[in-house]
């Protein structure tokens, strides 16, 4: 019943690793979203996609590719993981990108060694 | 570059208080939203307000906006121990396609039994 849901829910790998982190949604929404939270709490969007198609790439390095295969799922690769990279990783979905209240995943905890 | 900025970074109260939340943004913006986020949990929506309101109301929940000083606050009544989170304000300040919501820091709200 879970609205939004991603997995895993922890990832451990190491440096120069490649991983993937998978979302699904079934609210019926046509907009999905990957965040990137530091050890700060700072939540940044990284990537939006509308009906399969990407219309936010906020500036984040080619390493990392989302992936949305239909409207209900948006997955993210991430290449030869870094440091850099560890953090927790929000999916979340919208109605649609102009009625954007946002249903927030659970959140994945990468650490990369 | 971040938009909302939360003040203060930490609040600490007695249940059965009131805990109000601040929050400053720069620009013009459509609508600001209020999240909640229980430890090790994803964001939770609480509220909308559109910038052609003043003040809003959910529950035990007060939202007012200044567009104005560009500031909102949170003003949560009577609070209570399952109120211990951190709130985060977002601002939607997009146009076209490029609909986003830009996260503050958050304040870290601990109500004590």
């Amino acid at each position: 019943d879970t609205a939004v849901s991603q997995t895993p829910k922890y990832l451990v790998t190491q440096m120069g690793n490649d991983k993937s982190i998978k979302c699904e949604q079934n609210l019926g929404h046509d907009t999905m979203y990957w965040y990137k939270q530091d050890s700060k709490k700072f939540l940044k969007i990284m990537f939006s996609y509308n009906n399969k198609e990407l219309i936010i790439n906020e500036t984040v390095p080619n390493r990392f590719s989302p992936k949305s295969p239909d409207k209900a799922h948006l997955n993210l690769h991430i290449n030869s993981l870094e440091l850099g990279d560890s953090a927790v990783y929000f999916c979340a979905s919208s109605q649609s990108y102009r009625y954007n209240i946002q249903y927030f995943g659970a959140g994945t905890r990468l650490s990369v060694l | 570059s971040q938009q909302g900025e939360e003040d203060p970074q930490a609040l600490s109260i007695q249940e059965g208080e009131n805990a109000t939340m601040n929050c400053s943004y720069k620009t013009s913006i459509n609508n600001l939203q209020w999240y909640r986020q229980n430890s090790g949990r994803g964001l939770v929506h609480l509220i909308l307000i559109r910038s052609n309101e003043r003040e809003k109301h959910s529950g035990r929940l007060r939202v007012t906006l200044d567009t104005s000083k560009k500031s909102s606050s949170l003003l949560i009544t009577a609070s209570r121990a399952a109120d211990t989170a951190s709130y985060f304000c977002a601002t939607d300040a997009g146009g076209g396609s490029n609909y986003k919501l830009t996260f503050g820091k958050g304040t870290l709200l601990t109500v004590n039994p």
